[in-house]
């Protein structure tokens, strides 16, 4: 499953599917961008983050590609489990702080 | 580990009244970070600390004020609060300004207004 922009608040996939989410950051000049999976009532958790002198990063079943060119982030999630329904939100840094954009739902279905 | 305190995690308040939200962040970061998550939105950053001196500023609304103390630890100070500053109050934390690493979040407090 894949979500389009920032249009799409919600992904729904079915569990053992891989996950694509999609982010449009809005600084050209940032250099640091990070996914952070926020769960119902509790605070955003670290995913996985990249810089900008790199285009792809994987971690433990997921991958995060930064296209600079279309200022344009996703997060690829392999084998999805139901421990990964959460909202997942993109981070960019902007001088002295992260910025978040909108999150996207997602929802594993068993 | 140690993680990043925030207190308290609920709090209910009538309109025009204050609330003060604290925020402890993990030992040796001097970075504090404070964002506001309203129902259904992205956390939108207010205002961060660096060494105890502000260090950025988002949309944090005049009536909202903030400081760090020697200890690291901030309070967010909320006056004269309205209906549409219910959310979910975040507090972060990191070692350096601007972050090189990732923001380490507490559990959030919870603001109602009546």
């Amino acid at each position: 499953g894949e979500s389009v922009g920032l249009h799409l608040p919600t992904l729904s996939v079915q569990e053992g599917d891989n996950s694509i989410i999609n982010c449009a950051y809005s600084n050209s000049a940032s250099d640091y961008f990070i996914w952070y999976k926020q769960e119902s009532g509790k605070g955003p958790q670290f995913i996985i983050d990249i810089r900008s002198n790199m285009d792809k990063r994987q971690g433990q079943r997921v991958t995060v590609l930064l296209n600079k060119t279309v200022k344009h982030l996703s997060l690829q999630i392999a084998a999805t489990q139901p421990g990964d329904s959460a909202v997942y939100f993109c981070a960019e840094r902007d001088n002295n702080d992260m910025r978040f954009g909108a999150g996207t739902r997602l929802t594993v279905k068993p | 580990a140690a993680g990043v305190i925030q207190s308290p995690r609920h709090l209910i308040k009538e309109k025009r009244e204050t609330a003060t939200l604290k925020c402890y962040p993990i030992p040796r970061h001097d970075t504090v970070y404070w964002y506001q998550q309203g129902p259904g939105q992205d956390p939108q950053f207010l205002i961060s600390f660096y060494e105890k001196m502000q260090s950025d500023k988002g949309s944090i609304p005049d009536r909202f004020s903030a400081q760090q103390f020697s200890d690291y630890h901030s309070e967010l100070n909320m006056s004269s609060l309205e209906l549409g500053d219910s959310a979910l109050y975040f507090c972060a934390s990191s070692l350096t300004s601007p972050p090189t690493g990732e923001l380490f979040f507490g559990e959030g407090s919870r603001l109602t207004v009546l």
